[in-house]
């Protein structure tokens, strides 16, 4: 059983570029969401995707946007960054169905400047 | 709105003490709630979690939890601490339901002395 994987590890932008972040799930998992963990933050929830459609979204505005495909894998995109996305990340899959947890990838550091 | 309170930014034990590391929650009905470890530079891994039934959970890595419905508290606990628990440790609520669209806390660093 694989875990949950994320690529790249690590990522610097520019500000007002835009990024592409990828998350590939668990095996078996249907349901993907995203967070963004500040510097001595906890976790905050940005979005969840299920079937291909978000399905809930936090706090976040509209630059913050998901992908979610067949496979179940998903991007997170964010444009026009700003020096504040520095984050680290983090993306979790588990299975639409009460009763289960979410399994959390190792995250992807991005550093805007 | 659902809100996670760890009182504790930072403690430190020694090595072989006991730990208990505090977390509150506002929520209007009993939640979904989790503990998670994250190492430097990681993820987060699942400690516990509290879904229903006996109100004392029992995790991985010798980890147990509390839920006490009247105080809104999770508390985590672990009887012998080792240099391998230092990390940052999370509380989290998710709505009933819903283990997916968590709320977190701020975090409690824990530091193990030798």
């Amino acid at each position: 059983e694989t875990g949950v994987t994320q690529s790249p590890t690590h990522l610097i932008k520019t500000r007002g570029q835009q990024v592409t972040l990828r998350c590939s799930s668990q095996s078996g998992h249907n349901t993907v969401s995203w967070y963004q963990q500040a510097l001595g933050q906890g976790p905050q929830f940005i979005f969840q995707y299920y079937r291909e459609e978000e399905n809930g979204r936090g706090n976040f505005p509209p630059r913050f946007s998901g992908l979610q495909f067949p496979n179940y894998s998903s991007e997170l995109n964010v444009n026009a960054l700003e020096l504040d996305d520095s984050a680290l990340y983090l993306c979790a899959s588990s299975l639409e169905s009460a009763g289960t947890e979410a399994f959390f990838g190792q995250g992807t550091r991005l550093t805007v400047v | 709105a659902q809100s996670v309170t760890q009182p504790d930014i930072h403690i430190t034990v020694s090595e072989g003490a006991s730990l208990e590391l505090r977390c509150n929650y506002s929520y209007g009905a009993t939640p979904y709630l989790f503990w998670y470890v994250q190492s430097p530079g990681q993820g987060l891994q699942l400690l516990l979690k509290y879904f229903s039934g006996d109100t004392l959970v029992q995790g991985i890595k010798g980890f147990e939890a509390e839920f006490k419905r009247s105080q809104s508290s999770f508390n985590l606990r672990k009887p012998s601490v080792h240099w391998s628990d230092a990390a940052e440790y999370f509380c989290a609520v998710g709505a009933p339901g819903s283990a997916r669209q968590l709320t977190f806390g701020s975090g409690t660093q824990l530091t193990v002395l030798p």
